[in-house]
């Protein structure tokens, strides 16, 4: 069957550190893999795209990765702050499915000053 | 400033009762999703519509019906069919199928059956 799995623990982390986290996924052949940060409350955000044929994406302090043989994508924050605090839901999208994104779990981050 | 307004934030529902959700856009996006998620789990696609006055079935239609007359509207009707309606209902939209741009989100309505 399908699977997107995201940690379902939480991250903590100490400020000004690298946050990496991990959206692993089998039996699905995405043509793209969206990243969105979702607070408590409120609706998902959406924050970066990569594409299968990109093996790396970054903006600003967020970098994300791609590998089509692991089935993986590694979300990083560099240098992180308190204020990145909030979970991270990792999408995949397929032709198969009309391109629209099926959502993982999502990852808590906590961002200790 | 463009966006999606969904209305209520909070609702509650009695048993057997029907509700509709609301969910508005002004950003001339073609397309609109409805998504349900529960505490611990993804977001689960419940219906979409593409272009007016065409709409699709998601992984979780049962229980639900949506109508798409206008391009900035998108409303959700949970009926008495659906089982456990309490949860939290999230409506967004996109550009075209969102795969370059990502899908634009609304804060939401909580629905609660009491």
């Amino acid at each position: 069957s399908q699977k997107i799995e995201q940690n379902s623990e939480a991250l903590n982390i100490q400020e000004g550190k690298t946050a990496t986290l991990t959206c692993n996924y089998t039996n699905y052949s995405p043509a793209y893999l969206q990243w969105y940060r979702q607070d408590p409350g409120r609706g998902p955000v959406f924050l970066l795209l990569i594409r299968e044929n990109e093996k790396e994406k970054r903006k600003e302090r967020l970098k994300v990765t791609f590998d089509t043989t692991l089935k993986q994508s590694l979300f990083h924050i560099t240098a992180s702050q308190p204020a990145d605090s909030a979970t991270y839901l990792c999408a995949l999208l397929t032709s198969g499915g009309s391109y629209i994104p099926t959502f993982g779990r999502g990852t808590s981050l906590i961002v200790h000053p | 400033d463009g966006g999606i307004t969904q209305s209520p934030k909070y609702l509650f529902r009695k048993e057997g009762q029907n509700v509709t959700l609301s969910c508005e856009q002004n950003l001339n996006h073609d397309a609109m999703y409805w998504y349900r998620q529960d505490p611990g789990q993804g977001l689960r696609l419940i219906y979409y519509s593409q272009i007016v006055n065409d709409f699709q079935k998601g992984d979780i239609a049962e229980g639900y019906s949506v109508s798409r007359e206008k391009k900035e509207s998108f409303p959700l009707t949970v009926t008495s069919a659906q089982k456990n309606p309490t949860a939290f209902y999230l409506c967004a939209s996109s550009i075209g199928s969102g795969t370059d741009y990502g899908y634009t989100f609304g804060s939401g309505t909580r629905l609660t059956v009491v």
